[in-house]
């Protein structure tokens, strides 16, 4: 299996501007989470979906991002409109079964906004 | 709610040094505790895990031992290489039944040959 997908690795975008962030779970797998790591911050998880339904999103920050899980192998996150402190490594992970299963990360897509 | 705290770094050693990083957490119920590992560029790995009190996970030479009397599941390697250089984060399972990671800030690691 290739593993967690996400794209672009890179983006870079003036504020303002619609973002799409996009994430392919591992096949199979029945959780899906997204995640946001900064310095200042760390490592916080915005939103987690279950079988595409989503679950838990009290780490979303504003109404700014939004997340969607049409079918099992594609997730998008999106942020409109984006602003500088936006900017980010965003990390989606995805799950096979409960919590004693390993999340699987993928390699991340830093985002810049100027 | 369930919490994880973690020593700040950066941690700095010489190779084949030992390695001690420490992870503490507060849980309501009864979490499974896990250690990623973050090299530059990349996303985490799982390094290691433990699922109940006692339990010692252990993976590439590192080791961790769940201890529910202290509340604790520190991360030790006898002795480190400059390839282990990278960002080591400690998480548990939340506990409330959603299953979703709690993670600590994350320690960074730096090894010299």
């Amino acid at each position: 299996d290739a593993g967690v997908i996400q794209s672009p690795r890179h983006e870079v975008t003036e504020m303002g501007q619609e973002v799409t962030l996009r994430c392919k779970p591992i096949s199979g797998h029945n959780s899906l989470f997204w995640y946001r790591q900064t310095m200042m911050r760390g490592l916080e998880l915005l939103i987690y979906f279950n079988n595409n339904v989503p679950i838990d999103d009290s780490g979303m920050p504003e109404d700014r991002f939004s997340a969607k899980m049409p079918n099992a192998s594609f997730s998008t996150l999106k942020i409109q409109p984006s602003e500088p402190r936006d900017s980010a490594v965003y990390f989606c992970a995805s799950r096979l079964g409960g919590g004693l299963d390993e999340q699987f990360f993928g390699p991340g897509t830093r985002l810049t906004v100027l | 709610g369930d919490s994880v705290t973690q020593m700040e770094g950066p941690v700095t050693l010489s190779e084949e040094a030992f390695l001690t990083i420490n992870c503490t957490y507060t849980a309501t119920g009864y979490p499974s505790l896990f250690w990623y590992v973050q090299y530059p560029g990349e996303g985490l790995q799982l390094l290691l895990k433990a699922t109940k009190a006692d339990d010692k996970g252990s993976n590439k030479g590192f080791e961790a031992t769940y201890r529910k009397e202290t509340t604790s599941f520190h991360l030790e390697k006898g002795s480190v290489q400059v390839s282990d250089s990278a960002v080591y984060f400690c998480a548990l399972s939340d506990s409330s039944g959603t299953y979703k990671y709690i993670f600590g800030t994350g320690t960074r690691l730096k090894v010299l040959a």
